[in-house]
């Protein structure tokens, strides 16, 4: 069985400083996608970063990264240059081989604060 | 370009009635899925289309819930003799491809169901 697990039920970030939520995973698949889903209160998913388990590279989208470490199962994000419109739940989540439902967290609910 | 579209966005129901709720993917994608979302909690897979063919259907939580693709675009995921604990979010998403671990989800704003 697959399994997302973000510790972080809310974090604060103060304007322009960076911010790191984790994430850590449970899968026996050597194969397998993590995503990351920004959801703000207007409800919809948007997408933000994705990670394969074979890149070898962290990726990275303008001011997001993914903190890929495969030995610890971890897949946080980090925002730089945090924004007040960054204010939003965060979700963590997993596609593994066959790539049909995707294992979301709990989420991490984020407050960008003056 | 049109994302991914859902209605109504907002549905009360009372006990007992049946609803049905409607996702527009974006055109052309072949994958269709339904996710509910409790409140406070992260989404939970539902279902999943690839074009009309319904292939998964192991997150449905009980038989008073059933979807359809019948032309492999527009889905409805209907509820019947609904019951309070089906009050939540439901989110459908898309994806251009075939289901694989690194196909990305496009979803809609979701419609939130009250159950009174």
């Amino acid at each position: 069985a697959q399994k997302i697990t973000q510790t972080q039920p809310g974090m604060f970030v103060q304007e322009k400083e960076a911010v790191t939520l984790d994430c850590t995973y449970d899968t026996s698949d050597p194969s397998y996608g993590l995503f990351w889903y920004k959801q703000p209160s207007s409800g919809e998913m948007i997408f933000l970063i994705y990670q394969g388990s074979y890149d070898q590279q962290n990726a990275t989208e303008g001011r997001y990264s993914l903190n890929f470490q495969k030995a610890r199962k971890s897949a946080n994000l980090v925002i730089s240059a945090s924004q007040l419109g960054d204010s939003a739940m965060y979700f963590c989540a997993m596609l593994t081989g066959g790539g049909n439902k995707l294992t979301f967290g709990t989420g991490t609910q984020l407050k960008v604060e003056l | 370009g049109a994302g991914v579209s859902q209605s109504p966005r907002y549905k009360v129901a009372k006990r007992g009635q049946d609803v049905a709720l409607r996702c527009d993917p974006i055109s052309g994608h072949v994958s269709l899925f339904w996710y509910q979302q409790a409140l406070g909690q992260g989404p939970e897979f539902l279902t999943y289309f690839q074009n009309e063919a319904q292939l998964d259907k192991s997150g449905l939580p009980s038989d008073r819930f059933f979807a359809e693709r019948p032309e492999g675009s527009v889905s409805t995921l209907k509820i019947q003799r609904t019951q309070q604990e089906d009050s939540a979010v439901y989110l459908c998403a898309s994806s251009s491809e075939v289901a694989w671990e690194g196909n990305e989800q496009f979803f809609g704003p979701g419609t939130r169901l009250t159950v009174l």
